[in-house]
This record gives C-alpha cells, structure tokens and sequence, in this order.
C-alpha cells in the first residue's frame, strides 16, 4: 500500500530534550511537507522541501530543524529551543513539478507530549 | 495577505441537513482551493478542490462554490450523515508549494 508513515503515534519528552518524529513516504513523491497542529487551530507549516537535499522554512520554523537525504523520508527534529514542543505533528507529501503540485496526502501524525 | 479565514468555528446539523463551511482569503496569486477532512486523532485528507477559473464544482455530496470577485468559496455538504461529523479544513495555495489552511471547523451531525 502506498503512502505516509509516521512513528511513533505518541511521544513523550522531557523538557530541554531534542526529540526527531519520522516521515517516510512511498509515493513517489517530490515534495515534503511538516505542519503544526494545535487544539482548534488550523494547520501551520514548519518546514518544507521540493526536492532532496533542499528545504524552506515555513511560518514557525524556530526551534525545529529537518533534513531532507533521501526522497522517501524528511525526519523533524523538535530541539530545546522550541518553547511549546506539545502538539500534533503532520507530515504530508505532494507530487511537485511532475503532477499536481498542491494536492497533499497527510501521514497519521504523532503527537508529541513535552513535561 | 496570506491568511484564509474560516466560520463558523463549529457547526450541528440534523441528519439529512445541509451544512455550509464557508472560507475568504485576500491574496489573490492563491490558484488552487482544497478541502480536507480530517477525523479525531488522524491526518487530514483531500476532499475536494477547486481552481478559480470555475465557479462550481461536485463530487457526490460535496460541492465547493467559488466566487472569485468576492475572493470567498464554500463547503456545502448534501444530505449530511453522521459519518460526516469530522473536523473540516479550507486552504489556499500558490506556485511556491505553500498551502495556507484556515482554522478548522467541527461538524457534528445529529442522528
């Protein structure tokens, strides 16, 4: 079955901790995307990549980090800096140049619990 | 400019009734207008979408209305079922591969 895979579903954290959530996709896709969720709030973008080796900052980029090596996979790590780590993380692909650029298809998401 | 504004924040209807989900942005380089669906404790999913060159568009119970003038479009849900109680996402996205989501709305449909 194709599509998006991320663990763990739940993680919990110390304060002052990094912690890395996965992303791994099986689409094909080019693009990678990582979104923020919280309680009744929209989704907002953290970082995303078009292509391997390359990624953007999104609007609340501050505290995370990524990489992008391989096309399957765009790993979030969510570092000490991050000053409200607890939420509901999203990964998402999307076919980029080759198809239809905006149509994402979203992982399970993990949500990340930090004390 | 590159907010997507959404309301109502909730919504409850009765079986069989006709909610409507209704979305305004103001960045007029946005072409391409999704809905996703998102169920508790999972990620969003595609539900339908629209570029402004059409004013309407359906795909069996969901139809998006656009009107590029007002820079506004809609979620109308036909015949609503209590499967479709779910939280529902509009967004907006342009060339640069940013989607820009609005706030979400809770449906909950009565039985």
């Amino acid at each position: 079955d194709g599509g998006i895979t991320q663990s763990p579903k739940y993680l919990f954290r110390k304060e002052g901790q990094n912690v890395t959530l996965s992303c791994e996709q099986n689409l094909n896709h080019d693009a990678m995307y990582w979104y923020r969720q919280d309680p009744g709030q929209g989704l907002r973008l953290i970082y995303y990549s078009q292509i391997v080796n390359d990624f953007q900052k999104g609007d609340i980029a501050e505290g995370y980090s990524v990489s992008r090596e391989k096309k399957e996979s765009f790993p979030l790590t969510v570092t000490s800096a991050q000053k409200n780590p607890t939420a509901f993380y999203l990964c998402a692909s999307s076919m980029g140049t080759s198809g239809t650029p905006y149509e994402q298809y979203f992982g399970p998401g993990t949500r990340l619990t930090v004390t | 400019q590159q907010q997507v504004k959404q309301s109502p924040q909730s919504l409850i209807v009765q079986k069989g009734g006709i909610p409507i989900i209704n979305c305004a942005y103001e960045n007029t380089a946005f072409d391409y207008f999704p809905w996703y669906q998102q169920f508790p404790g999972k990620g969003p999913a595609l539900l339908i979408a629209i570029r402004p060159d059409v004013s309407e568009k359906k795909e069996g119970r969901f139809t998006i209305s656009f009107n590029k003038s007002a820079k506004q479009f809609s979620l109308h849900i036909m015949d609503s079922q209590p499967g479709d109680s779910a939280t529902y996402f509009c967004a907006a996205s342009e060339g640069n591969f940013k989607t820009i989501f609005g706030a979400g709305t809770r449906l909950f449909v009565k039985a």
